[in-house]
């Protein structure tokens, strides 16, 4: 089964709008953070957003927040008023178990999105 | 503050062959990880490292090796290349291992590799 499932290929909108994509995950661990990540057509992964499973609070970063519902395992990436530069590919990501500091994730498929003028 | 420095680039093999990628972390980071990134089969995991240890391994067959050195670069290596090969290497580093943090981490431009 899948780790995490990311159910949108590919996500269209226009400059200004608000944007949600979708994160599944499955795990039996208590303890695990989950990621976003971006990716332009450069390469680089880039960090954008992280939600740790004891924070009881969503996470925010500027122009992107987490809407972490724990009892759904859902983790949804918001970005509000798009750019341009926000086209990419974005992916969620889960780290499992108590090593909370460690560099081993399990990457979803992945949503493009494309922003429009 | 320089970022993850992954080489080379870009980079053509022929089936057979093998190919060393190298990954020079953010200074202070002690561990870094390496991922391969298909089409086919997305970001996969394939070894994680702290202090010159294999602390985590993906599933992939033992042609994938790595290792880390006491300043904390690491690298890859891939033997016996297959076409399947083919794909692009990303490394990333943080800070610790061991203790919570924020769990940011921060990934290098990658390796292309094509194998021929």
């Amino acid at each position: 089964a899948q780790k995490i499932t990311q159910t949108q290929p590919g996500m269209f909108v226009q400059e200004k709008e608000a944007v949600t994509l979708d994160c599944t995950y499955d795990t039996s661990d208590q303890s695990y953070g989950l990621f976003w990540y971006k990716q332009p057509s450069s390469g680089e992964m880039i960090f954008l957003i992280y939600q740790g499973s004891y924070d009881e609070q969503n996470a925010t970063e500027g122009r992107y927040s987490l809407n972490f519902q724990k009892a759904r395992k859902s983790a949804n990436l918001v970005i509000s008023a798009s750019q341009l530069g926000d086209s990419a590919m974005y992916f969620c990501a889960m780290r499992e178990g108590a090593n909370q500091a460690g560099t081993a994730l399990i990457f979803g498929k992945g949503t493009t999105l494309s922003v429009s003028s | 503050k320089a970022g993850v420095t992954q080489t080379p680039r870009y980079l053509i093999k022929t089936r057979g062959q093998q190919v060393t990628l190298s990954c020079s972390p953010i200074s202070g980071h002690r561990s870094v990880s390496w991922y391969q990134q298909t089409p086919g089969q997305g970001l996969q995991f394939l070894f994680e490292y702290f202090s010159e240890t294999q602390r985590n391994k993906g599933n992939f067959p033992g042609r994938f090796s790595g290792r880390q050195f006491s300043n904390s670069r690491s690298e890859m290596n891939v033997s016996t290349l297959e076409l399947g090969d083919s794909a692009l290497y990303l490394c990333a580093s943080s800070l610790a291992f061991g203790r919570r943090n924020t769990g940011e981490l921060f990934f290098g431009e990658g390796s292309r590799l094509t194998v021929l």
